[in-house]
């Protein structure tokens, strides 16, 4: 059975700085690993998705690394502005058919 | 950009009344699913629907829930008989295929049963 855990929880940071959330799951047979932003009350916001051929995946200021082997993937987020304050979520598709298993996901507040 | 849309944002309905949620799906993708976080909990999956039927459904959906594309473009999911633990953040999502390709959400219908 995938279980996905993400480390830490929360994590508060003044503005500027970069920083790193963590995502790990149990099972590494994963096909690919999706990071979401969701702002509080808010739906799912698709950031980065990599596949298990892939090593990492950038877009802007993220940064998706992945280790398959380890069973971790890492999100790096360069020069951290207040509107990056969110809960930031990993998943991986269970089977064949696509069903995710979220992560508890990090809450992620940047000060001004 | 394409995206996922759901309707209604927000909805209050009292225990036992049925209530239906509504999603568009972006138009050329072919797998759909429900999802749903109560608050404070992981996002968890319902079920989810490719050629017209149910591919896989979790533990949660049952014989209460129920999920129909009418048309070519909706996607619902029915409640039958609200129970006072269905309240949660409902999301609809939907990908162009399966396991290999990105699954975009919608922006969430929050349900209470009073």
């Amino acid at each position: 059975k995938q279980e996905v855990t993400q480390i830490p929880a929360a994590l508060s940071v003044p503005e500027g700085e970069n920083l790193v959330l963590n995502c790990s799951f149990t099972d590494s047979a994963i096909y690919n690993l999706q990071w979401f932003r969701q702002d509080p009350g808010k739906g799912l916001t698709s950031l980065l998705l990599i596949q298990s051929s892939q090593r990492e995946q950038t877009s802007g200021r993220l940064n998706a690394s992945l280790d398959k082997s380890s069973g971790r993937s890492t999100l790096y987020i360069a020069a951290s502005q207040p509107g990056d304050s969110a809960t930031y979520l990993c998943a991986v598709p269970y089977n064949q058919g696509g069903k995710l298993i979220f992560g508890q996901g990090t809450e992620l507040s940047v000060k001004p | 950009e394409p995206e996922v849309t759901q309707t209604p944002s927000h909805q209050v309905t009292q225990m036992g009344q049925e209530v239906i949620l509504r999603c568009v799906p972006i138009s050329n993708h072919l797998y759909f699913y429900w999802y749903r976080q109560i608050l404070g909990q992981k996002v968890e999956f319902l079920v989810s629907f490719y050629n017209n039927e149910i591919s896989e459904k979790s533990e949660i959906f049952d014989d209460q829930f129920s999920v129909e594309r009418p048309d070519g473009s909706n996607f619902t999911l029915k409640i039958r008989s609200t129970k006072l633990e269905d309240s949660a953040m409902y999301f609809c999502a939907s990908s162009e295929w399966d396991r290999n390709t990105e699954a975009f959400f919608g922006q969430g219908t929050r349900l209470t049963v009073v």
